[in-house]
């Protein structure tokens, strides 16, 4: 089956632009999450939709935002862009269930952004 | 909540072994590991729940002590395919959804 597609992969901004990224989940996965990965500082959580409804929020400023759709599939918007905001966004997709240990990642293999 | 890995680093020859470790701070009902090639997604290793349950992948095993909070990848007369980085990662969140993921150990693995 198809894994988890994203795009675009490569993009470059200016800082005070904004970007939208997309991430098409496994077809049956009704989680997508958001992951920042820098060098310094691993993988970060974005944030986590299920059914259209935002369930979890990492630690990030509002310029980060996300939504998903009817057919499970997620776009993450940045706004304001700041040089920090460099990095690679890795999108994930699960089944989405709550019980413990019972969702294993699929990731994609990343949008990396470069904002100069 | 970011769970802490150590080694941060390893280098190992084709054949040697080689240990990953992975704590946190906060009490652990599960932990996942997963694998990153160099430009390439991370990969799902295994996932270990509580009760002190090992796991295996291949020659890849892995331990969780859940009184401890800790995990241990274990890789066994390792690979050249074995290189990458490794993380270990905990659930977290209202759902369990929101993953925590350790810093990652960079494994190199020379002929």
């Amino acid at each position: 089956k198809a894994g988890v597609t994203q795009t675009p992969r490569y993009l470059i901004k200016t800082r005070g632009q904004q970007v939208t990224l997309s991430c098409s989940p496994i077809s049956g996965h009704r989680s997508v999450s958001w992951y920042q990965q820098t060098p310094g500082q691993g993988l970060q959580f974005l944030f986590e939709y299920f059914s259209e409804t935002q369930r979890n929020k990492g630690n990030f400023p509002g310029r980060f935002s996300g939504r998903q759709f009817s057919n499970s599939r997620s776009e993450m918007n940045v706004s304001t862009l700041e040089l920090g905001d460099s990095a690679l966004y890795l999108c994930a997709s699960s089944l989405g269930g709550t019980l413990s240990g019972a969702n294993v990642l699929t990731f994609g293999a990343g949008s990396r952004l470069t904002v100069l | 909540q970011q769970p802490v890995q150590s080694p941060q680093a390893v280098i190992l020859r084709e054949g040697e072994d080689a240990v990953i470790n992975c704590s946190s701070s906060k009490a652990l009902y599960s932990v996942h590991w997963y694998r990153q090639k160099h430009g390439e997604a991370p990969v799902f290793l295994m996932i270990l729940l509580k009760g002190g349950e090992q796991k295996g992948h291949e020659k890849i095993s892995a331990s969780f002590n859940e009184k401890k909070q800790q995990s241990s990848l274990y890789l066994t007369a390792s690979q050249l395919s074995y290189s990458g980085t490794y993380f270990c990662g905990t659930e977290g969140g209202s759902t369990g959804n929101q993953f925590y993921f350790g810093t990652g150990t960079s494994l190199t693995v020379i002929p």
